[in-house]
């Protein structure tokens, strides 16, 4: 299985900036994935990111709230922008494991003011 | 209609018991199911994966599948305190995306 970091692990911000989060994953993967988990909900997508194109987002997500970079094969980031205290949340990224399933990261921790 | 439903708990059992934790779903099409267990403050963690219908067995988890009944279930044997985690089922569509259940909270009591 793929061994995958997040930084930062947790951070708590101001409503109104914008908190840019890594996610690293120690071999070449196609496609990778973002995720956010709701205090007490299940995981919700927001966007599958491919190397060298746009990502495509979700119903509900859009791309000047949550931008998102994929400038290698092993390295994606995902923008909260203009945040409020309802973006805060647990951010995950995973990515394809064989047969279908997917691996995760540690995620990471927001908490808006 | 959510399209699978998980009841989110929370389970508490004592040590050494079988635990059964349940996903039904709505959408016919799923194939491919998977159990993650997600410890607090950590990433999901796949346990288990299944495709299509049947019963697959590690060690002590018994993932079983009855596409039927559109019914998944996570068995756990000889439970352990290590096992206290939340508990998500998971299922996609061939390259769909995945759904995720609600996730089962459980505490095994020592």
């Amino acid at each position: 299985s793929a061994v995958i970091s997040q930084k930062p692990s947790r951070d708590i911000c101001q409503r109104g900036t914008s908190l840019t989060i890594q996610c690293q994953v120690d071999s070449q993967v196609t496609m990778m994935f973002w995720y956010r988990q709701q205090p007490g909900q299940s995981l919700t997508l927001i966007a599958t990111a491919n190397q060298g194109s746009e990502a495509t987002y979700e119903s509900g997500f859009v791309i000047d709230k949550f931008p998102i970079s994929r400038p290698n094969l092993t390295f994606s980031t995902l923008t909260v922008s203009n945040m409020s205290p309802e973006d805060s949340s647990i951010y995950l990224c995973s990515v394809e494991g064989g047969g279908e399933t997917q691996y995760f990261g540690p995620g990471t921790r927001l908490l808006v003011l | 209609q959510k399209e699978v439903e998980q009841d989110p708990g929370p389970l508490s059992v004592p040590e050494g018991a079988i635990v059964s934790l349940n996903c039904t779903y709505s959408n016919s099409a799923f194939q491919y199911f998977m159990w993650y267990r997600q410890y607090s403050r950590k990433g999901p963690e796949l346990l288990m994966y299944t495709y299509s219908s049947g019963n697959k067995e590690d060690g002590r988890f018994t993932a079983q599948v009855d596409k039927s009944s559109k019914y998944i279930s996570l068995f756990i044997r000889d439970s352990q305190p290590s096992d206290s985690a939340t508990y998500l089922c998971a299922m996609r569509e061939g390259a769909q995306k995945l759904v995720f259940g609600q996730g089962t909270r459980l505490t095994i009591n020592p």
